[in-house]
């Protein structure tokens, strides 16, 4: 079973839309969780992290957490073409951060 | 804003050859790490490294592979024997600790290493 899990992409939004990004991770004892952007060529960029249970808002980027499902999202509301990357999903255990595959989102104009 | 750098940003070598990526962590940073991206492939761990040791590695990160922290700011990671699978971006990262809200890892723009 794969550590970090995010739902299959390519995702292709128009602009003005919301994107609704997935992921799962296997371990339960995992209590950080990030979800980093990363341009075509680029390092990832840190969008939102997120440690509780429940949601947690920055700008038009909503995160959400569910521990018991082992389940992380990431909305991105009002979605512009400055948005369209790879959304990848990181967990934190211990000293290691494990990243998923990551989401291709493109938005159209 | 404090910044991870990297070099080379790319570099080209002979199968067999040794390479050497320099990394210069976030000045208070505790925790240093070295991740790669092969292309069109996901971000993959190697190593990380704390109080000059290393505190956890990847299957992938075997005996050809070595880090070494030479002083008080660079960080650098050795491929010995290169390979042609060895080619991906090398990014460099740091964090200032491993407790929730104190773990955010931050990337170096990435040395892109090219294995002829």
């Amino acid at each position: 079973q794969k550590e970090v899990e995010q739902n299959s992409g390519p995702l292709s939004v128009p602009e003005g839309a919301i994107a609704s990004l997935n992921c799962t991770y296997s371990d339960r004892g995992s209590q950080s969780f990030f979800w980093y952007r990363q341009y075509s060529g680029k390092s990832p960029e840190l969008i939102m992290s997120i440690y509780s249970n429940g949601d947690k808002e920055d700008g038009r980027f909503t995160a959400q957490l569910n521990k018991a499902s082992q389940y992380v999202s990431l909305l991105i509301r009002d979605s512009q073409p400055s948005d369209s990357a790879t959304y990848l999903c990181a967990v934190s255990l211990g000293y290691k951060l494990s990243f998923g595959a990551g989401t291709t989102v493109t938005v159209r104009a | 804003e404090p910044e991870v750098t990297q070099t080379p940003s790319h570099q080209v070598t002979q199968m067999g050859q040794e390479v050497i990526l320099r990394c210069v962590p976030i000045s208070n940073h505790l925790y240093f790490y070295w991740y790669r991206q092969i292309l069109g492939q996901k971000v993959e761990f190697l190593v990380s490294f704390y109080n000059n040791e290393i505190s956890e590695k990847s299957e992938i990160f075997d005996d050809q592979f070595s880090v070494e922290r030479p002083d008080g700011s660079n960080f650098t990671l050795k491929i010995r024997s290169t390979k042609l699978e060895d080619s991906a971006m090398y990014f460099c990262a740091s964090r200032p600790g491993t407790q929730p809200g104190a773990n955010v890892l931050t990337f170096g723009a990435g040395s892109r290493l090219t294995v002829l």
